[in-house]
């Protein structure tokens, strides 16, 4: 399974709102799970089953969507928050992942 | 909470074999899927596989003829073995512990990652 996400990269400023999406390339139900990683550091969870907050995880963080088209959306960025964020389905083997979208400080 | 620690070469020739090995803190081997995933240098995460708390190996098609996971248990271990590297296979490795949910593995606990360069 295929997942496209979207933009690649973007550009915003504290306080932003921002929306990234997940588009798989078949239907996986509301299996898809969004991490954020910083530069030279490991991924970590935020959202898994499409909506459901990973423990510790801001609340300005939300998930959204199932089938094959989802988001990710981030109220209020934070400094903390630019990073780069993946998307990846949990649905059928080999389990695979997005392309990445990049969050930057305009 | 589970701790990563994973080590192995840094340097391999190309058609020659990639070995890591990570081993767990605060942890036992029933209690997640213990997994091992790749990102290649500013790109995207790639699954190469996984070993089940009932011991069931999982594998990436695309890697499975030269791909080989197993684990020590007494020692609190897994590995991974690649055979046959080429350049395409330099990427940071990072070891992984998983959560299965529903039909798939969710990654929460990961090492610090390993750069693997294939040059000769």
């Amino acid at each position: 399974i295929q997942l496209t996400q979207s933009p690649p990269s973007l550009s915003a400023s504290v306080g932003d709102t921002v929306s990234i999406t997940c588009r798989a390339s078949q239907g996986i139900s509301s299996h898809l799970a969004w991490y954020q990683q910083k530069p030279g550091k490991a991924p970590k969870v935020l959202i898994y089953s499409a909506s459901t907050l990973q423990t510790g995880v801001p609340s300005r963080f939300s998930g959204s969507g199932s089938g094959t088209d989802f988001t990710l959306t981030i109220t209020s960025l934070q400094p903390e928050d630019f990073a780069t964020y993946f998307c990846q389905q949990l649905n059928s083997y080999p389990l695979t992942f997005g392309g990445g979208t990049k969050v930057e400080i305009k | 909470h589970v701790q990563l620690h994973q080590w192995g070469a840094g340097l391999v020739r190309p058609s020659e074999t990639l070995s890591l090995t990570c081993t767990i803190s605060n942890g036992s081997f029933p209690d997640f899927h213990w997994s091992w995933l790749r990102q290649p240098p500013g790109k995207g995460l790639e699954y190469i596989g996984e070993v089940s708390p009932s011991g069931y190996i999982n594998y990436n098609p695309s890697l499975k003829s030269r791909l080989t996971i197993s684990v020590d248990t007494s020692r609190k271990q897994f590995s991974v073995n690649l055979t046959s590297v080429t350049g395409a296979d330099t990427a940071v490795y990072y070891c992984a512990g998983g959560v299965h949910i529903i039909r798939g593995v969710r990654f929460d606990y990961w090492g610090q990652g390993s750069l693997v360069t294939v040059s000769s």
